[in-house]
């Protein structure tokens, strides 16, 4: 079975642009997380989407934002990017029923804003 | 709100023998999850071993068991005969029943030395 699939691994942006990353989640897994990563703030939760619903969001500011499609995949879009919002953005997925929360992660999208 | 923290920025082992990355966290909830999660310069974020808060018996996985102190909120990880595969950043996090926010600690680089 495919593990969590993010893309791109990497990207490069300049301040002000605004930038989409892709989440695909294991088969069967309708609940998908993003969490943000930095030296600084450590790992952050940022949203949660099920079933096409933001269920749950983190402390972020309203440029960071999500959906969620029919088939469980997601997208985060960071719009108007600063230089803070470089980081590695790293999405999980759970599976509903059975072993209660655990989230499988991706290997993440690093995104650097010059 | 919950908070996890890891005292030991850095940690190493030679390979073969044990070593304890410490974790203590701090919750309101009876109703809750803690994890180990190991992430290697990938940055694959893999789970190691998972523990509820309302079994008393420890988790083991292996080479890599806990240390479960619910009154004094220590969730410890022991490795034993470690392996240089071993090496990565090893986070440790919790999680309220129902809820999809994992709230990480800092984080503990292990190394493996031959």
């Amino acid at each position: 079975k495919a593990g969590v699939t993010q893309t791109p691994r990497y990207l490069i942006k300049t301040r002000g642009q605004q930038v989409t990353l892709s989440c695909s989640p294991i088969s069967g897994h309708r609940s998908v997380s993003w969490y943000q990563q930095t030296p600084g703030q450590g790992l952050q939760f940022l949203f949660e989407y099920f079933s096409e619903t933001q269920r749950n969001k983190g402390n972020f500011p309203g440029r960071f934002s999500g959906r969620q499609f029919s088939n469980s995949r997601s997208e985060m879009n960071v719009s108007t990017l600063e230089l803070g919002d470089s980081a590695l953005y790293l999405c999980a997925s759970r599976r509903t029923g059975g072993v209660q929360n655990i989230q499988y992660f991706g290997a993440g999208t690093r995104l650097s804003v010059l | 709100a919950q908070t996890v923290t890891q005292s030991q920025p850095e940690m190493s082992v030679q390979e073969a023998e044990t070593v304890t990355l410490s974790c203590t966290y701090d919750t309101s909830e009876s109703d809750y999850y803690l994890f180990w999660y190991k992430q290697p310069p990938s940055r694959q974020m893999i789970l190691v071993i998972r523990q509820e808060a309302y079994k008393q018996q420890n988790a083991t996985e292996n080479r890599f068991s806990v240390n479960f102190q619910k009154a004094a909120k220590s969730f410890s990880l022991k490795i034993s005969d470690s392996q240089l595969g071993d090496a990565a950043m090893y986070f440790c996090a919790s999680i309220q029943g129902g809820s999809e926010k994992l709230v990480f600690g800092k984080g503990t680089k292990l190394t493996v030395n031959p």
